[in-house]
């Protein structure tokens, strides 16, 4: 149960687009469709943005998308505003019934 | 509207014990696996323990296994985690989560609902 691997921070500036990516193993974000990411804002419980990869849950902006090659996710915002700032997780399925957590990732809006 | 009411966090010594709670209300309870993830301070998220909708099916983390148990009285609509033989490193805020659409405990579409979480302590 080793956590996923994912930038401790990235940045970018309004409008601009940028790519979080999170490192597994082939036990885990390799072997499973089952990615999901979370964003959350300091203070507040994590919200769900992208689930089985690349799947938006309803109410969830257009801007962010999800991909996998190999053993790496990776989340993408587009057009990034100020409101994207917050903390970033990812999470995997890793057999036998349990999670993964990737460290998070701090987003700046510069 | 789903919500998720953790309680029961507070203050306790080393090798104490603590019960949370989770009240689930606006879904039907029974249908979806429930998981619990702890937050500790100024750190990153950590998955703790899974059940199956029905209850039959807990998993647990390496870092719990054989100090806490999470259970769940459909009943009720409400979720549990016995936690035993604390210690420092289980300070953390406790979030309970809900599954967007699995009942069971070998799937994983997401944890789509979480409560405002619970801070537990462990010091002396």
């Amino acid at each position: 149960q080793s956590a996923l691997t994912q930038p401790a921070s990235v940045s970018g500036s309004p409008g601009q687009s940028i790519t979080i990516s999170c490192t597994g193993t082939n036990s885990d974000v390799g072997l499973y469709n089952l990615v999901s990411w979370y964003q959350q804002h300091p203070g507040k419980a994590p919200k769900l943005i992208i689930y089985e990869g690349s799947k938006r849950p309803s109410g969830v902006s257009t801007r962010f998308s999800g991909s996998k090659s190999a053993n790496t996710a990776s989340l993408t915002i587009s057009g990034l505003q100020a409101e994207d700032e917050a903390d970033y997780y990812c999470c995997s399925y890793a057999g036998r019934s349990t999670l993964v957590f990737g460290g998070g990732t701090k987003l700046t809006v510069l | 509207e789903v919500q998720l009411l953790e309680s029961g966090g507070g203050l306790v010594q080393p090798g104490g014990s603590l019960r949370l709670s989770c009240a689930a209300s606006g879904f039907t309870f029974s249908t979806y696996a429930m998981t619990w993830v702890r937050q500790p301070p100024g750190k990153g998220l950590e998955w703790v323990s899974v059940i199956s909708g029905s209850g039959g099916s807990t998993y647990y983390a390496d870092s719990v296994k054989g100090r806490f148990t999470m259970s769940r009285d459909n009943s009720k609509n409400a979720l549990y985690l016995q936690m035993d033989s604390l210690s420092a490193d289980d300070t953390a805020v406790y979030y309970c989560a809900k599954d967007r659409s699995c009942s069971s405990t070998t799937c994983h579409n997401g944890l789509d609902s979480w409560g405002q979480g619970t801070l537990v302590t462990v010091s002396s």
